[in-house]
């Protein structure tokens, strides 16, 4: 069974400065990732996904996320955090499937929260 | 176009009441998923359908039934609320025939619900 470890439950950064948001995953077959974005009050929205191929995958709003098979992680990355990425962050993951439909299943979340 | 749609935003309900939460779609999408999302918990599969007809049980199904008998529609009953079905309810929906378990599913709004 797949499964989806968010590491942080809150990462704490100033305005302009680096972020990563990490993920880890497990499963016995081919993985999909996920990483969408919750602003408050609001349902969640697709900010990247990997499918397959390149291993880097960019998304919206300037994120970006690394695909390592090897140590089965799916890292968020951003250079240069904004006050409105302020919102919560979370990893999915779904698997391959001879049926051609797999449950999305879904890290707890990481709160980023970004100040001046 | 309105994408996915829930109604109630908000609802308070009596231990024991029932209720039904709707939920729909004009995206002409397959799949569709019930989730629950309370704090420190991410969100967890409830119930999804893989198109009219047919559904079938997530990870935290009980207390809950579904059905789908068109494929816009897919609301979610509960049959006796609990004080421990408090909590925030999404819908989502995704295409599902083009790239199955990498398809990219598209969220509603959320319902808040409190029982007392």
């Amino acid at each position: 069974a797949q499964s989806v470890t968010q590491l942080d439950s809150q990462v704490p950064v100033f305005e302009e400065a680096p972020v990563e948001l990490r993920c880890n995953y497990s499963s016995s077959v081919s993985v999909y990732l996920f990483w969408y974005v919750q602003y408050p009050n609001q349902g969640l929205q697709l900010l990247l996904k990997y499918l397959s191929g390149s291993t880097l995958v960019k998304g919206i709003n300037g994120f970006e996320a690394e695909f390592n098979k090897s140590q089965t992680s799916f890292h968020l990355r951003k250079p240069s955090v904004h006050i409105s990425d302020t919102a919560e962050y979370f990893c999915a993951v779904s698997e391959d499937s001879d049926s051609g439909y797999s449950t999305l299943t879904f890290g707890k979340g990481t709160m980023l929260l970004v100040s001046p | 176009n309105a994408g996915v749609t829930q109604t109630p935003k908000f609802q308070v309900l009596k231990t024991g009441q029932s209720m039904t939460l709707q939920c729909a779609q004009d995206m002409n999408h397959e799949y569709m998923s019930w989730y629950r999302q309370d704090p420190g918990m991410g969100l967890r599969l409830i119930h999804y359908s893989v198109g009219a007809g047919i559904t079938d049980q997530g990870e935290v199904p009980n207390g809950y039934n579904v059905s789908r008998s068109t494929t816009e529609d897919f609301p979610l009953r509960l049959l006796s609320a609990a004080p421990s079905q408090t909590s925030v309810y999404f819908c989502a929906s995704s295409l599902g025939i083009i790239q199955g378990p990498g398809e990219t599913q598209y969220f509603g709004p959320g319902t808040r619900l409190l029982v007392l």
